[in-house]
């Protein structure tokens, strides 16, 4: 079945330093979807890539749509105590229900 | 804005006790989830339903049957509670659409099982 992975598992930096996740799926996807869960809280929709090569931005946040749309990054821009927390990312395949995979998460440490 | 509540947000039973987790959300969202939430097993999805009275199967059933009766609400129920149930669940929704399936999670239950 299909299966996305994400690494690392966890990442720990400095303050300031940048974080990069990694989002990889077995099968094309239509679209996928990044999350962020803070410490004790739920999953918070962050953005959604559709278009094959896409790079989005937030802030001091960038999300990449691979080519082939079977891998996505996200990347962190010198960051902060308040991007501490778990990043997931969630692939969609168009099948006749509206669910996604999602990956395992990165969870960011950020030592001030 | 949509909102998505549980029921508990801390729950504490004991082997073999039947137990409801209830989900309700107000945006009218066709789609419901059911997932647990382990320490470095992510969010596993136990199981969705589409539409009213429609439920199927996710990655990990067993164990769990769920009820959706009115379109709004959407509940787990844990028929005979084991301690390897202990976890977070979420409960997530989504509108059903071609271009995009933001889901939206409640702000989850700790089940806790003796």
């Amino acid at each position: 079945g299909q299966q996305v992975m994400q690494i690392p598992q966890y990442q720990h930096v400095q303050e300031g330093e940048d974080f990069t996740t990694y989002c990889n799926s077995s099968t094309t996807l239509s679209n996928i979807q990044w999350y962020k869960q803070r410490p004790g809280g739920h999953p918070v929709f962050l953005i959604q890539l559709v278009k094959s090569g896409e790079v989005k931005k937030q802030k001091r946040l960038t999300f990449q749509f691979g080519e082939a749309k079977k891998n996505s990054s996200l990347h962190i821009t010198a960051t902060q105590t308040t991007d501490v927390g778990t990043y997931f990312c969630a692939g969609y395949r168009k099948t006749s229900y509206d669910k996604v995979i999602f990956g395992p998460g990165t969870s960011l440490s950020v030592i001030p | 804005d949509v909102k998505v509540t549980q029921s508990s947000r801390y729950l504490v039973k004991r082997t073999g006790e039947k137990v409801f987790l209830e989900c309700v959300q107000d945006m009218d969202h066709e789609n419901m989830f059911w997932y647990r939430q382990d320490p470095g097993l992510g969010l596993r999805l136990i199981y969705f339903s589409y539409d009213v009275k429609m439920k199927e199967k996710g990655d990990i059933p067993e164990g769990y049957s769920v009820s959706r009766e009115k379109k709004e609400r959407f509940s787990l129920i844990l028929e005979s509670a084991s301690t390897n149930q202990t976890s977070m669940y979420l409960c997530a929704s989504t509108r059903t659409s071609g271009s995009s399936n933001t889901q939206y999670f409640g702000p989850g239950t700790r089940l806790t099982v003796l």
